[in-house]
């Protein structure tokens, strides 16, 4: 079956730090994998997102490269700020007949100080 | 476009009653997914449909539990009786045909039971 697995939290930076967040995925076929944030109090909105090898999902400063040789999708930013703290969660689509459902990873928790 | 709406946002009953927590999803969206989050369990697919039909409830916890989607731009998740181990938060998705370009996720609706 599909899963997704990401770098255990919680990731503790200081401003302007740089972050990666690790995701690795096994799915059957070709997925598209996204990035998901969570800010405290709030439902997850979609960060970024790619849906073929080798394609760069970006915005906000972040990114992630669809690695399939590695099965990968880590999550990066140059230099991460304040308002960036919140739960990132990686995920991937296997298309076929999933109806649209995701596979998400457990979330890592990303906290950034001053 | 509005996004998913869920209502209400915060709910506080005692143990016993009846929660109904409903949703509306994005429009021409033809797939709604029910997630509960927990500290303790992270983020939990409940059930899903598709085109207004449950395609995989495997996720309900419990016969307490149950959820329709009568139509395509309205669901309902309801709780009868709750338990105080109910308390969560709530959010409802919605994605396009196809699914590739994700969901869109309500804000959630926190559940209190006391």
């Amino acid at each position: 079956g599909n899963s997704v697995t990401q770098m255990e939290g919680p990731v503790t930076l200081s401003e302007e730090a740089f972050l990666t967040i690790n995701c690795t995925y096994t799915a059957t076929g070709y997925p598209s994998l996204f990035w998901y944030v969570q800010y405290p109090g709030e439902g997850l909105q979609l960060l970024l997102k790619a849906t073929k090898a080798d394609d760069k999902g970006s915005n906000k400063g972040f990114e992630a490269t669809y690695r399939k040789e590695t099965t990968s999708f880590h999550l990066e930013k140059g230099s991460v700020q304040v308002s960036d703290s919140a739960v990132y969660f990686c995920a991937l689509h296997s298309g076929g007949t999933s109806y649209g459902k995701l596979t998400f990873g457990q979330g890592t928790i990303l906290t950034v100080h001053p | 476009d509005a996004g998913v709406i869920q209502s209400p946002r915060h709910e506080v009953t005692e143990m016993g009653q009846e929660v109904t927590l409903r949703c509306k999803p994005i429009s021409g969206h033809n797939s709604l997914f029910w997630y509960r989050q927990t500290m303790m369990r992270g983020l939990e697919l409940l059930i899903y449909f598709n085109n207004n039909v449950p395609i995989d409830d495997s996720g309900m916890p419990e016969d307490r539990f149950s959820a329709k989607m009568p139509n395509a731009s309205f669901s309902t998740l309801k709780i009868q009786p709750s338990e105080p181990r109910d308390s969560a938060v709530y959010f409802c998705a919605s994605s396009s045909p196809g699914g590739r370009n994700g969901y869109t996720f309500g804000s959630g609706t926190r559940l209190t039971v006391v």
